[in-house]
C-alpha cells in the first residue's frame, strides 16, 4: 500500500521549454503533496506543500511563477516548470501524506530533469 | 523551530558488521522522527518512524531505533550488515506544528564492504 508514481521518470528539454510532471498516490487518498528538489549528494529541499483544491504554499526562495503547482484532486499533484533553464536541471520528487496524524510521507520514484 | 543532524556524511562498515547510523535532532514539540533510505536515482522509501509509544522501533530490512528524549537521538541501527544495505539514509523529523513538513537531516551514505 501508499505507492506514489511519478511521471515521466527522466525528461530532457530545450531551455525555454516548459515541462511538467506528474504525481499520482495509487492507492490512497492523499490531503497533501510535497514536491522537492535534490542536488547531486545533497539532501533533499522542499520546494512546495499542496493541498488538494488550495493554492500551494512555496518555501523561501522559491519562485512560485517558474515552479506552478497544481493539485487537482486527491490523487494528482503536478508540477510545471516553466521557461526552463539548465540551472533548473535537477532530480524532482514528490510525497504525498494520508494526514491521518501519523505524518510519514510517501515517495515517488523520482523525475529527472535536463535542461540542455 | 527543528532541525536534524546527521554525524558523518559517510560511513562505512564491514559485511555482517554492525550498522550505526547517528541522528539527532532538535524540536520545539513532541517530535515525530522517520528514517528513510534512498537508492540511486530512486525516491525514497521509509524504514521506521517514531510517533509515540515504545522509544525502541523496528523497521524493515532488520533495520531498528531508538528514541532517546534525553539524548535527542535517534540512532539507526542494524546487526548485521548486507551488501544490500548499501545506500543513502535521511533522518527527518517533524511535529504537530510543522503542517506535515518533514525536515531532513544531511543524509548518511553507507558504503558495505565484501
Amino acid at each position: 500500500g501508499a505507492v506514489v508514481s511519478q511521471h515521466p521518470s527522466r525528461v530532457i528539454c530545450k531551455s525555454g521549454t516548459s515541462v511538467k510532471i506528474e504525481c499520482r498516490s495509487l492507492d490512497f487518498q492523499a490531503t497533501t503533496m510535497f514536491w522537492y528538489r535534490q542536488f547531486p549528494k545533497q539532501s533533499l529541499m522542499l520546494m512546495a506543500t499542496s493541498n488538494e483544491g488550495s493554492k500551494a504554499t512555496y518555501e523561501q526562495g522559491v519562485e512560485k511563477d517558474k515552479f506552478l503547482i497544481n493539485h487537482a484532486s486527491l490523487t494528482l499533484s503536478t508540477l510545471t516548470v516553466t521557461s526552463a533553464h539548465p540551472e533548473d536541471s535537477s532530480f524532482y520528487i514528490c510525497s504525498a501524506s494520508l494526514g491521518l496524524g501519523g505524518y510519514e510521507q510517501y515517495f515517488g520514484p523520482g523525475t529527472r530533469l535536463t535542461v540542455t | 523551530a527543528q532541525s536534524v543532524t546527521q554525524l558523518g556524511s559517510h560511513v562505512s562498515v564491514s559485511e555482517g558488521a554492525l550498522v550505526l547510523l547517528r541522528c539527532n535532532y532538535s524540536s520545539s514539540v513532541p517530535p515525530y522522527l522517520f528514517w528513510y533510505v534512498q537508492y540511486p536515482n530512486q525516491g525514497l522509501q521509509l524504514l521506521l518512524k517514531y510517533t509515540t509509544g515504545a522509544t525502541l522501533v523496528k523497521g524493515i530490512n532488520g533495520f531498528e531505533a531508538e528514541f532517546k528524549k534525553s539524548e535527542t537521538s535517534f540512532h539507526l541501527t542494524k546487526p548485521s550488515a548486507h551488501m544490500s544495505d548499501a545506500a543513502e539514509y535521511f533522518c527527518a523529523v517533524t511535529g504537530s506544528n510543522q503542517g506535515g513538513k518533514l525536515i531532513f537531516g544531511q543524509g548518511t551514505e553507507l558504503s558495505v564492504k565484501p
